[in-house]
């Protein structure tokens, strides 16, 4: 259990919708960062917040936005769903300036159909 | 834009054998790290190397850095089925905030 927590887990939703996936980080991290896993691909990155503020920005198409809150726990937001956003989206806490290393949920697994 | 590229993007072997995964940058990289993912779950970090020229071993596997802070390789000696599954490098720049991750070798370990 690396202390990241994603819901849901699966979502299955039609072109055109709106979904949002929330992360709650590990206790006591501040930065949270979502990646997007196409099958069998590598990770791309697409956003990093550190306590409430835009860190740095990855290749995050216009129609996605995210936040973090007050509370830390922060919401990756999809709009206008293409048949090409079907992926696996993570998100990690950690990361610099504790020891660099990120920890992952498990996951939410978007379908687009 | 720095990019990783790993090779192979997939492996298959039996179980006893030995696999070296390459990861490659035109880049510079602060600190490499490598993840391993099972299915159904995050990655999970394996290993950081922070100095060029640096080896580290961690039980079957051993993980080098290149002397140019550009490049790197994961070795598994003696190969188990448990060892199987998608194996990322993660490569981060100076500002070190951000990790650009590589496209991943997926290793199949057959009994």
């Amino acid at each position: 259990d690396s202390g990241v927590t994603q819901t849901p887990k699966h979502l299955i939703t039609a072109t055109g919708q709106r979904v949002t996936l929330r992360c709650s980080p590990r206790s006591g991290d501040l930065s949270v960062y979502w990646y997007q896993q196409s099958l069998d691909q590598g990770l791309q990155f697409l956003i990093q917040y550190y306590n409430g503020e835009e860190r740095a920005k990855g290749n995050i198409l216009e129609r996605f936005s995210a936040q973090q809150f007050p509370d830390l726990h922060s919401e990756l937001n999809l709009s206008s769903l293409e048949l090409g956003d079907s992926a696996l989206y993570f998100c990690a806490s950690g990361g610099l300036p504790n020891t660099g290393e990120l920890f992952f949920g498990e996951g939410s697994r978007l379908t687009v159909l | 834009t720095q990019l990783l590229e790993q090779s192979p993007q997939f492996l298959s072997i039996q179980e006893g054998e030995n696999l070296t995964v390459y990861c490659n940058s035109s880049s510079v990289f602060s600190s490499l790290q490598w993840y391993r993912q099972e299915p159904g779950e995050g990655p999970v970090l394996l290993v950081t190397v922070v100095t060029g020229g640096e080896v580290k071993k961690l039980k079957r596997l051993t993980f080098q850095f290149g002397d140019a802070r550009k490049d790197s390789s994961l070795h598994i000696t003696a190969a188990q089925p448990g060892d199987t599954g998608l194996y990322l490098c993660a490569g981060a720049g100076a500002a070190g905030n951000k990790l650009t991750f590589g496209g991943g070798t997926r290793v199949l370990v057959k009994p």
